[in-house]
């Protein structure tokens, strides 16, 4: 079974500060991990993903998430928030193991409002 | 690439009517998929194709609703009767073969 945790529904940030948004996941056998945007009255949108290698992953946007298998986690970040950042955030896990499911489960979504 | 196309945007109908929906996947993805999204339950997924052949509807709340992929570029979702708490989001969604997803702009349905 795989799932995914975005243990905050709304972060707030002022414009100019750093951000994160949480996640953790859990699959059974190697992480495929996905983040998204969507803006107001738009479809979802690939921001960034990892697949293998460095744990550091840049994106779209200056976005960038950071892989730790440890603590099961793939948080967004990006070192200074602007206003237009402000949006709902989705990230996606699927089990990159042979026979394991090739459909991603979504988390509920974390809105990210940048204040100016 | 035009991306994945839905149609239509926007869809107000009264309960008891038909509704389809529509979509063209971005050439060459040999998966599809149907999200339905809302406040209350989030991102849904319905129902998903591979090559054009439905492997898990288990997402769809009722026998009302009803998915066809024809061929490799067009989708429809149909609801049939449609009823208020069916008013939603509704999404598709193909894949390329690194995983992530494309997802069009949403269907908008209002059931009144």
């Amino acid at each position: 079974a795989q799932s995914v945790a975005q243990p905050e529904d709304q972060v707030n940030v002022a414009e100019g500060n750093p951000l994160t948004v949480k996640c953790t996941y859990s699959v059974s056998g190697n992480p495929y991990l996905f983040w998204y945007v969507q803006y107001p009255n738009r479809g979802l949108q690939f921001l960034l993903k990892y697949i293998t290698g460095d744990n550091l992953v840049k994106g779209s946007y200056g976005f960038e998430a950071e892989f730790n298998k440890s603590q099961t986690s793939f948080h967004l970040k990006k070192p200074s928030a602007l206003v237009s950042d402000s949006a709902l955030y989705f990230c996606a896990v699927r089990d990159g193991a042979s026979g394991g499911s090739y459909i991603p489960t979504f988390g509920r979504g974390t809105s990210l409002i940048v204040h100016p | 690439d035009a991306g994945v196309i839905q149609s239509p945007r926007h869809e107000v109908t009264e309960m008891g009517q038909e509704v389809t929906l529509r979509c063209k996947p971005i050439s060459g993805h040999d998966y599809l998929f149907w999200y339905r999204q809302t406040m209350m339950r989030g991102l849904e997924l319905l129902i998903y194709f591979n090559n054009n052949v439905p492997i898990d509807d288990s997402g769809m709340p009722e026998d009302r609703f009803s998915a066809k992929m024809p061929n490799a570029s067009f989708s429809t979702l149909k609801i049939q009767p449609s009823e208020p708490r069916d008013s939603a989001v509704y999404f598709c969604a193909s894949r390329t073969g690194t995983g992530e997803l494309f997802f069009g702009e949403g269907s908008r349905l209002t059931v009144l």
